[in-house]
């Protein structure tokens, strides 16, 4: 079975500071990893996707995620923090490329 | 761009009433979830299904059933409505691991 465990439920950065958002997952076999990002009143839409081919995985928007299989983490960063970058972020482990858990998320806030 | 539609953004419902959350997707995907969405707890998946007229139980399916007869198409049917329904339903279609959400449906039952 996969679980995901957000540290944090809410996050505060300052605009130009750097925004960390920690996963931890446990997982029986290698996991597929991913962070999806829900801005206010849309759907979720997949910033990176960790498949085992790279262990820092680039996505959308600037942000980054690495991999590290001894600490079972999948943390995001993004080294600047944008104003647009508020936003609710989901870490996400799948066994199988296909049937995602996912964490129970952590909200964004930049401040001016 | 690929495309879910939710045909309701916002519903009230009594206790007790038949709810129907009905999901479109034009890019031919074969898989397509319900999920519902709550503060503190994240997305938690209800149903899911690989293909026409094929559905899997989620990690939360009580109370809840689910219809595809089409492929683009996929239903979330709530029985009889109760007030701990009361949440935010995402749908989603996939290929290769990436989710495609809709827009969600916040569904009230009062």
């Amino acid at each position: 079975a996969q679980s995901v465990t957000q540290l944090g439920s809410h996050v505060s950065v300052s605009e130009g500071a750097l925004v960390l958002l920690r996963c931890n997952y446990s997982s029986s076999v290698p996991p597929y990893l991913f962070w999806y990002v829900q801005y206010p009143n849309q759907g979720l839409q997949l910033l990176l996707k960790y498949t085992s081919a790279a262990t820092l995985v680039k996505g959308i928007n600037g942000f980054e995620a690495e991999f590290k299989k001894s600490e079972t983490s999948f943390h995001l960063t993004k080294p600047s923090a944008h104003m647009s970058d508020a936003a609710e972020y989901f870490c996400a482990v799948s066994p199988d490329d296909y049937k995602l858990s996912f964490g129970a998320g952590t909200t964004v806030t930049v401040r001016a | 761009d690929v495309k879910v539609t939710q045909s309701s953004r916002y519903l009230v419902k009594r206790t007790g009433e038949k709810v129907f959350l009905e999901c479109v997707q034009d890019m031919d995907h074969e898989n397509m979830f319900w999920y519902r969405q709550d503060p503190g707890l994240g997305l938690r998946l209800i149903y899911f299904s690989y293909d026409v007229k094929m559905k899997e139980k989620g990690d939360i399916p009580e109370g809840y059933s689910v219809s595809r007869e089409k492929k683009e198409r996929f239903s979330l049917i709530l029985e009889s409505a109760s007030t701990n329904q009361t949440s935010m339903y995402l749908c989603a279609s996939a290929v290769a691991g990436e989710l495609f959400f809709g827009e969600g449906s916040r569904l009230t039952v009062l």
